[in-house]
């Protein structure tokens, strides 16, 4: 199994330009969702997902947009990219809602807005 | 709000000390922590799920408690080796928002 692949691993954007970060698991996981790690400030949870077509917001959610189309995908998108976003990026899924099986992260995405 | 700690934020120790190192968090109320391994510039992998019911959890040379009751948990590492250096961080489940919070992480270095 590959687990959570995220896609790319390195990106550098322009300020204002947008971007779509790719994610998938083949686990069968229901729950899926978006983190960033940012120095001194640990993981953030942007959005997540608790099943095909449906998606919520989580903590740091402005400038990001998510949707959840098939159980496997969940694309991260930045509409219109700024400097504050520069960060790694990490996808993370489970198998139950209660995330009583714990999580699986991706390798992540880092990201540079210049 | 759930907050988790993680002292001290980095350490440093010979090769084959036994090592344990910290978390807490303020709300009891968890389904869950898990304890995951970050290299330098690469994701996290998980090593050691606790389920609120229990107590301890094994895997080689690591060994996970967690006390809910009072908010800690500790990752106790045996005999640690140059290969043990990443960061170490521990995060809570608690069902709210369907999200896992997160400490800051402990770093660590075994010295040869």
């Amino acid at each position: 199994n590959a687990g959570v692949t995220q896609t790319p691993k390195f990106q550098v954007l322009k300020t204002g330009q947008s971007m779509t970060l790719q994610c998938a698991q083949d686990m069968n996981h229901e729950y899926m969702s978006w983190y960033r790690q940012d120095p001194g400030m640990g993981l953030r949870l942007i959005h997540y997902s608790v099943g095909a077509g449906i998606t919520d917001q989580g903590e740091v959610p402005n400038g990001y947009n998510v949707s959840r189309s098939t159980t496997e995908d969940f694309p991260l998108r930045l509409l219109s990219a700024a400097p504050s976003q520069t960060s790694v990026y990490f996808c993370a899924s489970s198998y139950q809602r209660q995330g009583a099986g714990g999580y699986t992260f991706g390798s992540g995405t880092r990201l540079t807005v210049v | 709000k759930q907050e988790v700690t993680q002292i001290p934020a980095a350490l440093s120790v010979p090769e084959g000390e036994n090592l344990v190192l910290n978390c807490s968090f303020t709300d009891s109320a968890i389904y869950n922590l898990q304890w995951f391994r970050q290299d330098p510039g690469k994701g996290l992998t998980s090593l050691l799920l606790i389920q609120s019911s229990q107590r301890e959890q094994t895997s080689g040379r690591l060994n996970a408690s967690l006390d809910k009751s009072s908010g800690r948990s500790t990752l106790y590492i045996a005999a640690s080796q140059p290969g043990d250096s990443a960061t170490y961080l521990c995060a809570v489940y608690t069902g709210a928002n369907s999200k896992l919070t997160f400490g800051k992480g402990i770093t660590l270095s075994v010295r040869p």
